[in-house]
């Protein structure tokens, strides 16, 4: 079975300056994805950023970017330019091929990230 | 294009009654997700729906909770008779079904408070 487990439940970063959240995984499985959701307190699940296991470049959105090492099975993300509305929960997920488990996601334990001004 | 509509937000029960969680997913999609998250932990998979039919329920516990997706569309989630253990966010979310990346989209999601 997969599991996903992210070591720090709290990260805390300045306003304007750059944090990064980690995530190792666990799989047996060689084709599969990748995610970083934010969860504010409306508890509305956002996806911030994806990334395919086949693909070794690294993923980016704006001022998210992923730091994926396959081998090491790890996949942390980096926020530069931390902004207060970037405060929130946020969980890594993976998720197998659609035709193995459909494509359930398996989340990890969270980070909760605060950001000061 | 609308999103994932959760109801109701927020309920308040007592151990050993029932309660039903509704969801609306985004139209077109065929696959729909149940998700139970304790506080402090990260969502779990309780059940998924490809149209009308069971895709995924091995982690529902089927003494007291079952679901439900008549007609492919809306499903609707209960609990009976509710435990103190169920106390947790309800999270529904859907996917378009083969899309290229089978994004899923998540429901604001329903508070459970069991007293």
């Amino acid at each position: 079975a997969q599991t996903v487990t992210q070591s720090q439940p709290e990260m805390s970063v300045q306003e304007a300056e750059t944090v990064t959240l980690s995530c190792t995984y666990d799989t047996s499985e060689s084709d599969y994805y990748l995610f970083w959701y934010k969860q504010p307190p409306s508890r509305q699940m956002i996806l911030v950023i994806r990334q395919e296991a086949y693909k070794q470049q690294n993923a980016t959105e704006n001022r998210f970017s992923v730091n994926f090492q396959k081998a090491a099975k790890s996949f942390s993300l980096k926020i530069s330019d931390s902004q207060l509305g970037d405060a929130a929960m946020y969980f890594c997920a993976y998720r197998s091929p659609l035709y193995n488990q459909g494509g359930k996601l398996i989340f990890g334990q969270g980070t909760e990230l605060s950001v000061k001004p | 294009e609308a999103g994932v509509a959760q109801s109701p937000r927020y309920k308040i029960i007592e151990k050993r009654q029932s309660v039903a969680f509704w969801c609306n997913p985004i139209s077109g999609h065929a696959t729909l997700y149940w998700y139970q998250q304790i506080l402090g932990q990260g969502p779990k998979l309780l059940i998924q729906f490809q149209n009308n039919g069971v895709v995924d329920d091995s982690q529902l516990p089927k003494d007291r909770f079952s679901a439900e997706r008549l007609k492919g569309v809306d499903s609707t989630l209960k609990i009976q008779p509710a435990k103190l253990e169920d106390s947790a966010v309800y999270l529904c979310a859907s996917s378009f079904w083969g899309g290229v990346r089978n994004e899923q989209f998540f429901g604001p999601g329903t508070r459970l408070t069991v007293l």
